[in-house]
């Protein structure tokens, strides 16, 4: 078993549906969870950030930890044709200086105007 | 905020000859960069963290000799694919810690090598 696993889609939706994406974990030492946005030939670049369990917020965005169940969710509101990406989860157990990162290998989300 | 510039974004290159790939910290100073390869619908892999000043450290199945990394400056790690294969073909990602914690990681551009 893979540490993270995520369904690398592709994942189509109409302008204005909500999107929800998801990751789970092997690893009980990850404590520090990441989603990550990558447009086509680019670098990710840092969306939401979370530590431990719990819901963060950040306008469209929502991102969700359960480490009970060691499964984690983005979910994109009204989600916009800009929101066409590819998305990573990453992970971390940041423990002992250690802050490595290991990914999933991401969702490809197209958002359908 | 924190910017971390990758070049080249493309480069073709003939088996058997080598390629640098550059990755420079524009605001920030950084001692520890990574260096990624992405597979198509795989997830990022990292190879070696680069250390300023010191040698890299390599993730196991990555081979030394052929993937050279140099920090020789704060704000500048380079990646020389050396001989080069058509299997090497891949994208390249480099990393800078730009803060702290597990979210402080600013990511380059990447670089698409192709080896023909």
């Amino acid at each position: 078993q893979k540490e993270v696993e995520q369904d690398p889609g592709p994942l189509s939706v109409p302008e204005g549906a909500i999107v929800s994406l998801n990751c789970t974990y092997s690893n009980s030492a990850f404590q520090y969870f990441m989603w990550y946005r990558q447009y086509s030939r680019k670098g990710p670049e840092l969306l939401m950030y979370t530590y431990s369990s719990g819901n963060k917020e950040d306008g469209r965005f929502t991102a969700q930890v359960d480490k009970s169940s060691k499964y984690i969710s983005l979910f994109i509101r009204d989600s916009q044709p800009s929101d066409s990406a590819t998305y990573l989860c990453a992970m971390s157990a940041e423990g002992a200086g250690s802050y490595q990162l290991t990914f999933g290998k991401g969702t490809k989300l197209s958002v359908i105007p | 905020g924190a910017v971390v510039s990758q070049h080249p974004s493309r480069v073709i290159c003939k088996s058997g000859t080598s390629v640098k790939i550059e990755c420079r910290s524009l605001d920030f100073q950084a001692t520890t960069m990574f260096w990624y390869r992405q597979f198509p619908k795989k997830s990022l892999m990292l190879m070696a963290t680069s250390n300023e000043g010191s040698k890299a450290t390599y993730e196991q199945g990555v081979e030394k000799d052929k993937f050279l990394i140099n920090h020789a400056s704060l704000t500048l790690s380079t990646l020389t694919v050396t001989s080069a294969h058509p299997e090497d073909s891949s994208f390249y990602i480099c990393s800078a810690r730009s803060g702290t914690g597990s979210s402080g990681y600013t990511f380059g551009s990447g670089t698409r090598l192709t080896v023909v």
